[in-house]
C-alpha cells in the first residue's frame, strides 16, 4: 500500500510542451512539498503546502504551477518545457507543518526529460 | 537550519558497523537532527533522528554528542542493500518543514 504515490515514473516531453506530474497520499499527513533532483544529483525544495495553501515557494519560476485540490494531493503543472527542467522530481509528505520533530515520506520521483 | 559537513563518500564490510560522521557545529538547541538515505533510483527514506539524547530503532542508532556539535549514525550489520547516499540534516521548529539536503555521503558496502 503505496503511502506516497507520484504518476507518471517517467515522462519524455518535447521544449514548449506544458506537463503535469501527480501526487496522492494516503497518510492523512497536512503538508505536502515538491522537490527536485537536478543531474548533479543535488535535492532540493520548490514548493510546500499544508492543507491546501501555500506555504513555501523557494523561488521556482512561474511556469510551474503547484495545485492541491484536497490536503491528500499535489500535483506540479510545467508550463513551456525548457531543456534545463529535466530532473528527478520528488512529492513528499509530513504530518505538521513547522515543527521540528517531523518525519517526511518521499515518494518513487518521476523523471523528466524534456529534448 | 544548521549548516551540516559529510565525507562524501565512505566504504563498509558487508556484516560490519557502518558508522556515518556529521559536523553540525552551528546547530540550534532546537533543531533536530536528521538522517534520511537515498538508495540508486529511489525517493529519500527516513531513517533516524534524535535532539539531545542517543535513539536506536530497527534500522540503526544515532549518537549525538553532549554539545550536540556532531552526530554519528549507526548501521550495526550493513548489508549490500544499505549502499546509498546518507543525508544528515539540521531541521527545527518554524521552518515550515522543508528539509535541506547537503551532498551527503556516499556509502558503499561491499562483500
Amino acid at each position: 500500500d503505496t503511502a506516497v504515490s507520484q504518476t507518471p515514473k517517467y515522462l519524455v516531453t518535447q521544449m514548449g510542451n506544458d506537463k503535469s506530474i501527480k501526487c496522492e497520499q494516503n497518510l492523512g499527513h497536512d503538508t505536502m512539498y515538491w522537490y527536485k533532483q537536478d543531474s548533479k544529483k543535488f535535492l532540493k525544495i520548490m514548493f510546500s503546502y499544508n492543507n491546501k495553501e501555500l506555504i513555501i515557494n523557494e523561488t521556482v519560476p512561474n511556469r510551474f504551477s503547484p495545485k492541491s485540490p484536497d490536503k491528500a494531493h499535489l500535483n506540479l503543472h510545467i508550463n513551456s518545457l525548457e531543456l534545463g527542467d529535466s530532473a528527478v522530481y520528488f512529492c513528499a509528505s509530513s504530518p505538521l507543518s513547522g515543527g521540528g520533530d517531523t518525519e517526511a515520506f518521499f515518494g518513487q520521483g518521476t523523471r523528466l526529460t524534456v529534448v | 537550519d544548521a549548516k551540516t559537513t559529510q565525507p562524501p563518500s565512505m566504504d563498509c564490510a558487508e556484516g560490519r558497523a557502518a558508522n556515518l560522521p556529521c559536523n553540525h557545529s552551528t546547530i540550534s538547541g532546537n533543531e533536530y537532527v536528521y538522517w534520511y538515505r537515498q538508495i540508486h533510483s529511489q525517493g529519500p527514506q527516513y531513517i533516524i533522528h534524535g535532539l539531545k539524547n542517543n535513539e536506536t530503532n530497527e534500522m540503526a542508532s544515532l549518537i549525538i554528542t553532549e554539545d550536540r556539535k556532531s552526530s554519528t549514525l549507526i548501521l550495526p550489520h550493513a548489508t549490500l542493500r544499505d549502499t546509498a547516499v546518507y543525508y544528515c540534516i539540521g531541521h527545527g521548529s518554524g521552518n515550515t518543514g522543508k528539509l535541506i539536503f547537503g551532498q551527503g555521503t556516499t556509502l558503499q558496502v561491499k562483500p
